[in-house]
């Protein structure tokens, strides 16, 4: 069975940072893209970052280029989102999933919340 | 980036009766390959979003088939043809044709 676990969201304050992990299991991690995706309580989906399988090939929305960093680490079946300098508006809940061009399976998401 | 424009922004259906949700992008999906990469999702109440339809007009494992995608270019549509109440909750179309990927801002569809 898939299996996507974050963790490390929290209260972070403006100018702060913040490491996001998702631990995979139940599937062959390395041979995978994975993306982040976030949503605003009550709001839409937005999303993030992805990574191709061995984590040379990067992209960003635009609005957290210069600020967040994708990494992964395939040993460990392991997916980070480092997010540094955050703002307001990035609160949100955090998913991993699986997937580049379709996202099949999801984690529950783990609550960032940036304020002072 | 590309838009994606979900109508209507909400729906209520009857048991029984079919349902359709339209999803308009501001540029074409057609990717250079041939696929168009437009999926849907749908999040019901209190539930991570869940997958339903990929690369079109594909099933993910396990949707009931009275689910359908369909469309091309930038017109796009996602069909249920007879609506259980299960099937309530916020549709949302996405593209991943071009970076960055794109969601539409939800449907939300509830029952009669």
């Amino acid at each position: 069975e898939v299996q996507l676990v974050e963790s490390g969201g929290g209260l972070v304050q403006p100018g702060g940072s913040l490491s996001l992990s998702c631990a995979a299991s139940g599937f062959t991690f390395g041979d995978h893209w994975m993306t982040w995706l976030r949503q605003v309580p009550g709001k839409g989906l937005e999303w993030v970052a992805n990574i191709n399988a061995d984590g040379g090939e990067k992209n960003y929305v635009d609005s957290v280029k210069g600020r967040f960093s994708i990494s992964r680490d395939n040993a460990k079946n392991s997916m980070f989102l480092q997010m540094n300098s955050p703002r307001p508006e990035d609160t949100a809940v955090y998913y991993c999933v699986t997937g580049r061009f379709s996202h099949g399976y999801w984690g529950k998401g783990t609550t960032v919340t940036v304020s002072s | 980036d590309i838009v994606m424009t979900q109508t209507p922004l909400s729906l209520s259906v009857t048991p029984g009766q079919p349902a359709s949700i339209s999803c308009k992008s501001s540029q074409s999906l057609l990717h250079s390959g041939g696929t168009t990469f437009l999926s849907w999702y749908l999040q019901r109440p209190g539930q991570t979003p869940q997958l339903l339809i990929f690369e079109l007009s594909k099933r993910s494992s396990g949707v009931p088939d009275r689910f359908s995608g369909s469309g091309s270019g930038t017109d796009f549509t996602l069909k249920i043809s007879r609506v259980e109440a299960e099937d309530v909750g916020v549709y949302y179309c996405m593209q991943t044709t071009q970076v960055p990927p794109t969601f539409g801002q939800g449907t939300k569809v509830e029952i009669k």
